[in-house]
């Protein structure tokens, strides 16, 4: 159990353009979804947490006009990277988790994203 | 503000036993968790630690001592496949949780 799935698994767009990624929990509701991103050779960077039914929490220093999430279902949360540019080129990972946070994240197997 | 800190780069052979130590600072403190990712795929799950001690999950072992912001990953019998990069991750509360990542450790197995 605890599968959570990610498409598209890979992404090329050009400059400008809005890319949509969507994270899926197959087998359990999930109440709270995070986004991550990982430069190469780099960590995890969490991006913002999600949560059914309400607004996204954003970290730091990541612009919630750019990167769109939106929680519509307990199995269900995208995010959409709008007016794409290189320098947005990366993994983007989703995680969910039962509960609100606490407990074991199980991640997605992550959307490779290329803006040229 | 919340941090991790763990080794960079660990290099063992076939066979040994290898711990990749992670110290963190951080308020509200929730749990501890440690990730294998290979290259070009996903984190995956590999143990947890909300109390002080030791858990074991088979060749994987994970130590948590919350006085001293201290935890490490266990590696016994090491194998080839288990050259990966291995974060350590700290859970949090502050009003919400969340989780932060480590730098990641890159553990090179050689025969």
């Amino acid at each position: 159990g605890a599968v959570v799935s990610q498409h598209p698994s890979w992404v090329i767009c050009k400059s400008g353009t809005s890319v949509k990624i969507e994270c899926r929990s197959l087998d359990f509701q999930a109440t709270t979804m995070f986004w991550y991103r990982q430069f190469p050779k780099q960590s995890l960077m969490l991006m913002a947490t999600s949560n059914e039914g309400s607004k996204a929490t954003y970290e730091q220093g990541v612009e919630k006009d750019k990167f769109l999430i939106n929680h519509a279902s307990l199995t269900l949360s995208t995010l959409t990277v709008t007016s794409a540019h290189p320098e947005d080129s990366s993994f983007y990972i989703c995680s969910a988790s039962r509960g609100t946070g606490e407990g074991t994240q199980y991640f997605g197997p992550g959307t490779r994203l290329l803006v040229l | 503000g919340q941090s991790l800190e763990q080794p960079s780069e660990v290099t063992a052979v076939e066979g040994a036993i290898v711990q990749i130590n992670c110290t963190y600072q951080t308020s509200g403190f929730y749990g501890l968790s440690w990730y294998q990712q290979h290259d070009g795929g996903a984190p995956t799950f590999l143990s947890y630690n909300g109390l002080d001690g030791l858990e074991e999950t088979g060749r994987f072992s994970s130590f948590l001592s919350r006085s001293d912001s201290y935890g490490y990953l266990l590696l016994q019998e090491l194998q080839m496949k288990d050259s990966a990069s291995y974060f350590c991750a700290v859970s949090y509360n502050t009003g919400g949780f969340k989780t932060i990542f480590g730098a990641g450790t890159r553990l090179f197995v050689k025969a």
